[in-house]
């Protein structure tokens, strides 16, 4: 079936240092991937998307690829800050619409 | 626009009670979606509603069942509670089913089950 599998958590990071959460999935067909961030008492909000092979979601200095050949959608970012402290969820769509799939989230916290 | 409203924020509950959690959808969004978040499970699927039909549902027990009213409105109910539904359940809304409708989410509700 379908599944996404990203790196554990937490990760701890110093303000402006580069970010790589790591983040790879099992589908069939070609789904669309997905990435949400989760701060602190709130809830989901998404935070980029691709929806074909080779397709780069970006948002608020975030980036991510769909690589189909290694079934992967890293996210990164050049630059943290101490707000981008939350937690990060990967997931897939199927292409029939329907449910999310997520990932087993990482947390996140950037030290000044 | 206003967002996804889920009410109660926060609900406390025993054993063996049922509890009903709401979820309003962003204005002129058809398809709301339901979510069971925990520490251990993560973020697991639970059921989608689209013009009042379940379309899509997760592996979860009977004891977990949903509706949608004819504005969108949906609601959840849980019935027979277990100390491990203890979760924060979220709910999403998208304009219509399909893969290219983004889903936003809901603040949630956070059930406690004592």
């Amino acid at each position: 079936g379908n599944s996404v599998t990203q790196m554990e958590g937490p990760v701890t990071l110093s303000e402006e240092a580069f970010l790589t959460i790591n983040c790879t999935y099992t589908a069939t067909g070609y789904p669309s991937l997905f990435w949400y961030v989760q701060y602190p008492g709130e809830g989901l909000q998404l935070l980029l998307k691709a929806t074909k092979a080779d397709d780069k979601g970006s948002n608020k200095g975030f980036e991510a690829t769909y690589r189909k050949e290694t079934t992967s959608f890293h996210l990164e970012k050049g630059s943290v800050q101490v707000s981008d402290s939350a937690v990060y969820f990967c997931a897939l769509r199927n292409n029939q619409g329907g449910k999310l799939i997520f990932g087993q989230g990482t947390e996140l916290s950037v030290k000044p | 626009k206003a967002g996804v409203t889920q009410t109660p924020r926060y609900l406390i509950k025993t054993r063996g009670q049922q509890v009903t959690l709401s979820c309003s959808p962003i204005s002129g969004h058809r398809s709301v979606s339901w979510y069971q978040q925990t520490p251990g499970q993560g973020l697991q699927f639970l059921f989608e509603y689209f013009s009042e039909t379940q379309r899509n549902k997760g592996n979860f027990p009977g004891r977990f069942s949903g509706r949608q009213f004819s504005n969108s409105r949906s609601e959840m109910n849980v019935s027979t509670l277990e100390l491990g539904d203890s979760a924060l359940y979220l709910c999403a809304s998208s304009l219509a089913q399909g893969d290219y409708n983004e889903q936003f989410f809901g603040p949630g509700t956070r059930l406690t089950v004592l």
